[in-house]
């Protein structure tokens, strides 16, 4: 079965701080992987696309490394802000056409 | 570019009755459809995949009878939920991808209370 996890669950750090999300999934032959944003009741802000043939991407202060050999990825978040308080959610596209979520990291950057 | 829109945003019903979601891609023809399902505090799952053309194929758990697709066109697809139960509400995000692609632009969410 195709599964996706993330850890931690949540996540509070002081505003400024570097911090790292983990995203693990089950299945090495993968299309992609997407990191999205979402913010309470909203609906999900796309953040990060890695590509199977990549290893990682950057936008500003975020930065996405997959390791598609051990099933992991990581989001990095420099110089964390309180604006960047949200859920982020790891998505992976398997081969075989299944997109599938993690459950999603909740994370608090206190001011 | 790359924008997929839902109506309503958000919708209030009576149990009982039907509601109709619209998934429209606003820039791109979209040949595969999906639409998730997010209960509070819970991560997106995914309902079904909606083709053009072609019947949706559900997942596993999710009643056809009760949630209705049509994928008339390229751009627009509709998720009908039948006969709706206050178990029912909750947040439903559609997604599109355009031929050849791999990757998925996800509309804004309706969110559907039912009372």
């Amino acid at each position: 079965k195709q599964e996706v996890t993330q850890i931690p669950a949540a996540l509070s750090v002081p505003e400024g701080e570097n911090l790292v999300l983990n995203c693990s999934f089950t299945d090495s032959a993968i299309y992609n992987l997407q990191w999205f944003r979402q913010d309470p009741g909203k609906g999900l802000t796309s953040l990060l696309l890695i590509q199977s043939s990549q290893r990682e991407q950057t936008s500003g202060r975020l930065n996405a490394s997959l390791d598609k050999s051990s099933g992991r990825s990581t989001l990095y978040i420099a110089a964390s802000q309180p604006g960047d308080s949200a859920t982020y959610l790891c998505a992976v596209f398997f081969d075989g056409q299944n997109f599938v979520f993690g459950p999603g990291t909740r994370l608090s950057v206190l001011p | 570019g790359a924008v997929v829109s839902q109506h309503p945003s958000w919708v209030i019903c009576k149990s009982g009755t039907s509601v109709k979601i619209e998934c429209r891609s606003l820039d791109f023809q979209a040949t595969t459809m999906f639409w998730y399902r997010q209960f509070p505090k819970q991560s997106l799952m995914l309902m079904a995949t909606s083709n053009e053309g072609s019947k949706a194929t559900y997942e596993q758990g999710v009643e056809k009878d009760k949630f209705l697709i049509n994928h008339a066109s390229l751009t627009l697809s509709t998720l009908t939920v039948t006969s709706a139960h206050p178990e029912d509400s909750s947040f439903y995000i559609c997604s599109a991808r355009s031929p050849g692609g791999y990757e998925q632009y996800f509309g804004p969410g309706t969110r559907l209370t039912v009372t």
